[in-house]
């Protein structure tokens, strides 16, 4: 139990254009789902908390109208690059939490790469 | 708030030989840590978990750490190095009087490499 899936897995995009990345948990309801972005030998920082059917908490120096996030049900959080740089290319790794439990289920997360 | 100290960025050992991974821990209030084991471009994955419970805590992979309050660590054993143990290891820490959006703060990360 407690699967956690992201696609894409990988995705190349030009410079401008938008990409949309998913993390569904499969087979459980995640009230809370967590965006971490992880450069190449670095450690995953977080991005955004998010909790379902109300807006995103973003962390200190994470641009919102950058990242875009939903969380429109329970299974189901998105995050949306909009006119995404070179600078964004990274591993984007989300995390699922069920109420009243300590544990956060990662996704295998998304590595992006724009031109 | 909280923050973990992973000492260590890059950790060599023989097959067979013990895996010392080290992570100490500050925090205001009683800690949740965990160690995840991140194998290249996948997830993390949960080795094992501290809840106040018991101080020496068992994992998957025979893994095992030990909480000490008094040295405010929780660093990762495995008494016998495998060649499938190679990957990067990340201490995290959250708070364990709130659950509600409580958040993990990771370590830099320890590079396990497993020598032949």
């Amino acid at each position: 139990g407690a699967v956690v899936s992201q696609h894409p897995s990988r995705v190349i995009c030009k410079s401008g254009t938008s990409v949309k990345i998913e993390c569904r948990s499969l087979d459980f309801q995640a009230t809370t789902m967590f965006w971490y972005r992880q450069f190449p030998k670095q450690s995953l920082m977080l991005m955004a908390t998010s909790n379902e059917g109300s807006k995103a908490t973003y962390e200190q120096g994470v641009e919102k109208d950058k990242f875009l996030i939903n969380h429109a049900s329970l299974t189901l959080s998105t995050l949306t690059v909009t006119s995404a740089h070179p600078e964004d290319s990274s591993f984007y790794i989300c995390s699922s939490k069920r109420r009243n439990y300590n544990e956060q289920f990662f996704g295998p997360g998304t590595r992006l790469t724009v031109l | 708030a909280q923050s973990v100290t992973q000492l260590g960025s890059h950790v060599s050992v023989s097959e067979g030989a013990l895996v010392l991974l080290r992570c100490n821990y500050s925090s205001s209030v009683p800690p949740y840590l965990f160690w995840y084991v991140q194998y290249p471009n996948q997830g993390l994955q949960l080795l094992l978990k501290y809840t106040s419970a018991a101080t020496l805590v068992k994992g998957i992979n025979g893994f095992e750490a030990e909480f000490k309050k008094s040295e405010t660590s929780f660093h990762l054993t495995k008494p016998s190095a495998h060649m499938s143990d190679a990957a990067e290891y990340f201490c995290a820490v959250t708070l364990l009087a709130d659950f509600g959006n409580e958040k993990l703060t990771f370590g830099t990360g320890t590079r396990l490499t497993i020598i032949p």
